[in-house]
């Protein structure tokens, strides 16, 4: 599976907005980028998916890079429930559908 | 909403003893995915299920076995315990088409296995 490479550790402020970067470079022309969140003792969590587009939901926005090898979950207004470990994960498009977690990025929020 | 139901959420195991955990998926979801998260670990994919059948194999012991029944619950039947089971196991399902890379994954809260 192609690699994922995200920053340990992010802090941001309530309610301003954060962007958790990921690098991809390996990515394959299939490979659809997932991002999941796993908040302090609990099970991970659906945020978003691409595969080239940029996408929008609920929840939170994925810029991707027009090479795709990289791309960024945006959470607009960030609260205290956001604090939580952020994993980005590449699926192949054709593949069982099991996510591969890496190192994540532990978002912390101050208010 | 329905959520993904697991039990037992705690569970404490001599070494060398068995233990069987229950997933229950989201109502009409048909595939079900077995992670396990050691302490300090990110979570690792062991085994999935679609429709019965396994569908995929990750770094699951030989000691663990797991099977989907005809209600599409899942059991993780663990043998001849270590310290190092010791973990989180969390169960997700996802409406699949035998786990089609797209489809979102619902996890479960997870049972807290502890082997002493």
């Amino acid at each position: 599976d192609a690699k994922t490479t995200q920053p340990n550790s992010m802090e941001s402020n309530e309610e301003e907005p954060v962007h958790l970067p990921c690098n991809h470079s390996t990515i394959s022309g299939t490979d659809y980028i997932h991002w999941y969140r796993q908040l302090p003792s609990q099970g991970p969590e659906y945020v978003i998916h691409g595969l080239t587009s940029n996408v929008n939901n609920r929840m939170a926005s994925l810029a991707i890079a027009e090479d795709r090898k990289s791309s960024t979950l945006i959470l607009h207004r960030a609260t205290l429930r956001d604090a939580a470990v952020y994993y980005c994960i590449l699926n192949y498009g054709g593949s069982q559908g099991n996510l591969i977690f890496g190192k994540g990025t532990k978002l912390s929020v101050k208010p | 909403a329905a959520g993904v139901i697991q039990s037992p959420r705690h569970l404490i195991k001599e070494k060398r003893e068995t233990a069987t955990l229950k997933c229950y998926p989201i109502p009409r979801h048909d595939t079900v995915y077995w992670y396990q998260q050691g302490p300090g670990q990110d979570p690792q994919f062991l085994i999935s299920f679609y429709e019965k059948m396994q569908s995929d194999k990750g770094s699951i012991p030989d000691r663990f076995s797991a099977q989907q029944f005809s209600d599409y619950h899942s059991e993780l039947n663990m043998s001849s315990l270590e310290l190092g089971d010791s973990a989180l196991y969390f169960c997700a399902s996802s409406l699949g088409r035998q786990g089609v890379s797209t489809d979102t994954q619902y996890f479960g809260p997870g049972t807290r296995l502890t082997v002493l």
